[in-house]
């Protein structure tokens, strides 16, 4: 079975100060994908990144950042001098290859509700 | 990105009615995922619905309070039956992106309220 942990409920910080989000996945595949969304107030659920199990290489988009450890089966989210707009709850996910290809669905962590104060 | 579009955007119902909502993409899309966000809560798996062939259920939902359509590449439903207030939630649906399946766009979602 899969599972993701979001152990941050909350976090809240003052704008321009860099952020970290942690996430924590359980699975027993080795083949494997990573997601984080963002659901800002208004309800929509917006794709940030997707990692693939087999590229361990950090990636850095603006003032986004993403860390992949194996060794730790973590995927951790960095933002780099935070905004107000950056305010929103945030969602690791992970799904699993399905043997003919493709992957399965998502299963969620349970969210980290991010404050940016002005 | 695919384009997903979801009817109705909310709905009040009264307890014991059926409502059915539909997700349409702007193009063709192998797999196409429905899912339910509670109040408060996270993101839970309801169904898998490839075209073609009967849905695939996650465990603690059912075919008969989640039937779930798919006619064709681009297009799906889901009702939920004999509603009660615990089925308040945001439905959402996602789909596959089209450069790597393995990318999952979700549409705006819909908003269901039972009373």
């Amino acid at each position: 079975a899969q599972k993701v942990t979001q152990a941050q409920t909350e976090i809240s910080v003052v704008e321009k100060e860099d952020v970290t989000l942690d996430c924590v996945y359980e699975t027993r595949d080795t083949t494997y994908y990573l997601f984080w969304y963002k659901q800002p107030p208004s309800g929509e659920l917006v794709f940030l990144i997707r990692r693939n199990s087999f590229d361990e290489q950090n990636e850095i988009s603006g003032r986004y950042s993403w860390n992949f450890q194996k060794s730790t089966s973590s995927f951790n989210f960095t933002i780099t001098a935070s905004q107000v707009v950056d305010s929103a709850v945030y969602f690791c996910a992970l799904s699993e290859a399905l043997k003919g290809g493709g992957a399965d669905g998502l299963t969620f962590g349970k969210g980290t509700h991010l404050i940016i104060q002005p | 990105s695919a384009v997903i579009s979801q009817k109705p955007s909310r709905d009040i119902c009264q307890r014991g009615t059926s409502l059915t909502i539909q997700c349409q993409v702007d193009s063709q899309v192998t797999m196409m995922f429905w899912y339910r966000q509670q109040p408060g809560q996270s993101l839970t798996l309801i169904a898998t619905a490839n075209q073609g062939s009967e849905a695939t259920y996650e465990s603690g939902f059912v075919i008969d309070k989640f039937p779930i359509s798919r006619p064709n590449l681009t297009f799906s439903t889901l009702t939920v039956s004999n509603m009660s207030p615990e089925d308040s939630s945001i439905y959402l649906c996602s789909v596959e992106g089209e450069l790597s399946y393995n990318e999952q766009f979700f549409g705006p979602g819909t908003r269901l309220t039972v009373l």
